[in-house]
C-alpha cells in the first residue's frame, strides 16, 4: 500500500516547457506539502495546503502553481521551466490528529532535470 | 527566527563504530524535535521524535534526547551498520495558523564502510 505517491518519478524536459507533477495520499491526512531538494540535499518548503486551502506559500517564483482538487491530491504545475528548477521535488502529508500533527509522511520524490 | 543547525557532512565511519550527529536549534517557545532519515533514492521518513524537554526519542537503535538547557537534540547510535548509510535531517516544529511547519536542518550525509 503506497501512502504518499508521486508521478512521474523522473522528468527530463527542455527549458521553457510547462510540466506538472502529481501527488496523492491515501492516509486520510488533512495537510499536504511540496518541498524542493537541491543537489546538496538542502530541503526547502514551497507550499502547504490544509483541506484544499493554501496555508504556506514560501517565496517561490509564480511560475510554480499548486492545485488541490481534493484533500487527497496536491499537484504542482511549473510554467516556463528554467535550468535552476532542476531538483528533486517531494510531496508530503500530515494528519491533524493530536500527537501526530507534526509528523510528515513523504512521497518517493520526482527527479526533475531541465536541459 | 527559528532555525536548526546540524554538523556538516559527510560523516564517514566504519561498521560497528559509535555515531553522533550533532543538532542544535534556536526557537521561541517549546517546539517538538525530530530526526528524519533519507535513504538513497527515497523520500524522507521519520526516524524519531521528542515533544518536550528531557524526552528521549528512540528507534532502530538510534536515540536522541531533547536538551533544553543546551538547545540540542544530538542523534546517537552505539554500533552502526552499512545499511545506516543515508542522509539524516534534524527538524523542529513551529506553529503556523491551525497547523505546524517544520524547520529543517541542512542534512548530514552518513557513510558507513564495511
Amino acid at each position: 500500500d503506497t501512502a504518499v505517491s508521486q508521478t512521474p518519478k523522473y522528468l527530463v524536459t527542455q527549458m521553457g516547457n510547462d510540466k506538472s507533477i502529481k501527488c496523492e495520499q491515501n492516509l486520510g491526512h488533512d495537510t499536504m506539502y511540496w518541498y524542493k531538494q537541491d543537489s546538496k540535499k538542502f530541503l526547502k518548503i514551497m507550499f502547504s495546503y490544509n483541506n484544499k486551502e493554501l496555508i504556506i506559500n514560501e517565496t517561490v517564483p509564480n511560475r510554480f502553481s499548486p492545485k488541490s482538487p481534493d484533500k487527497a491530491h496536491l499537484n504542482l504545475h511549473i510554467n516556463s521551466l528554467e535550468l535552476g528548477d532542476s531538483a528533486v521535488y517531494f510531496c508530503a502529508s500530515s494528519p491533524l490528529a493530536v500527537g501526530l500533527i507534526e509528523t510528515q509522511y513523504f512521497g518517493p520524490g520526482t527527479r526533475l532535470l531541465v536541459l | 527566527g527559528d532555525s536548526v543547525t546540524q554538523m556538516e557532512g559527510p560523516v564517514t565511519l566504519s561498521e560497528e563504530a559509535f555515531l553522533t550527529i550533532n543538532c542544535t536549534y534556536t526557537a521561541t517557545g517549546y517546539p517538538s524535535l525530530f530526526w528524519y532519515v533519507q535513504y538513497p533514492g527515497e523520500g524522507l521518513q521519520l526516524l524519531l521524535k521528542a515533544t518536550k524537554a528531557d524526552d528521549k526519542g528512540s528507534n532502530k537503535g538510534f536515540e536522541a534526547t531533547y536538551r533544553k538547557e543546551t538547545t540540542s537534540f544530538h542523534l546517537e547510535k552505539g554500533s552502526v551498520q552499512v545499511s545506516d548509510s543515508a542522509v539524516y535531517f534534524c527538524a523542529l516544529s513551529v506553529p503556523m495558523d491551525s497547523n505546524y511547519q517544520l524547520i529543517w536542518g541542512a542534512g548530514t550525509k552518513l557513510i558507513i564502510k564495511p
